[in-house]
């Protein structure tokens, strides 16, 4: 298995609905990734977890909660959310911190 | 900070060859990745380059001065379905030891018959 699975695809969400996107790899990896891309502007890193930790939170609102159950999953809590938080959310996952990040599909995400 | 530069749109035809450099600015490189994204798609790992010179894989090649903070992605044999926006991005580890990567804004390549 070499790849990086998301669900949902696509998700619709009210302002006041609590959801949670998922992001799954078996390749082995040790470090997890969300980013967040707005239409026509490249992605955008929010949190890093290396081996299960969470290392990096690039000063992402506390209405988006990441959580890594274990070294294969990661989810984004998502809760009170703005209009302006549509995007495509993207998870990748790498070796470890030095590997090259292979990314999932994505999850199209638009709130309401 | 990180300041990552290359041209917004370029067009090139089919079968030719085309070369689109990414320029960038960082106070601990660790490394210089070039992905190709097409629309509505997640971006797929193109190539990856640490130190200087040329990386060869098939038809993509991607070359780094890290003197110079230059890098370039070399295209051959274009074909329709290289038609996407090729991102550079850089990783960097000063400070707290940040390693997730910093993208350029893109640059969208059209092929033409």
């Amino acid at each position: 298995d070499t790849e990086v699975t998301q669900t949902p695809k696509h998700l619709v969400m009210g302002m006041t609905n609590k959801k949670s996107l998922k992001c799954e790899q078996h390749m082995g990896h040790r470090a997890m990734y969300w980013y967040k891309q707005k239409a026509k502007k490249p992605p955008e890193l929010m949190f890093v977890y290396s081996y299960e930790k969470l290392s990096i939170n690039e000063s992402v609102p506390s209405r988006f909660s990441p959580e890594c159950p274990n070294s294969s999953l990661l989810n984004l809590h998502l809760h009170a959310l703005q209009p302006e938080d549509s995007a495509l959310y993207l998870c990748a996952s790498s070796q470890d911190r030095s590997g090259e990040q292979f990314f999932g599909p994505g999850t199209r995400l638009t709130v309401l | 900070g990180q300041n990552i530069d290359q041209p917004t749109e370029m067009t090139a035809t089919e079968g030719a060859i085309v070369q689109i450099n990414c320029t960038y600015q960082t106070s601990g490189f660790n490394g210089l990745f070039w992905y190709q994204q097409h629309a509505g798609e997640a971006p797929t790992f193109l190539s990856y380059n640490v130190l200087d010179g040329l990386e060869e894989k098939g038809r993509f090649s991607s070359f780094l001065s890290r003197s110079k903070g230059y890098s370039y992605l070399l295209l051959k044999e274009l074909q329709m379905k290289d038609s996407a926006s090729y991102l550079c991005a850089v990783r960097d580890q000063s400070g707290g030891g940040a390693d997730g990567l910093t993208f350029g804004k893109g640059t969208h390549l059209i092929i033409q018959p």
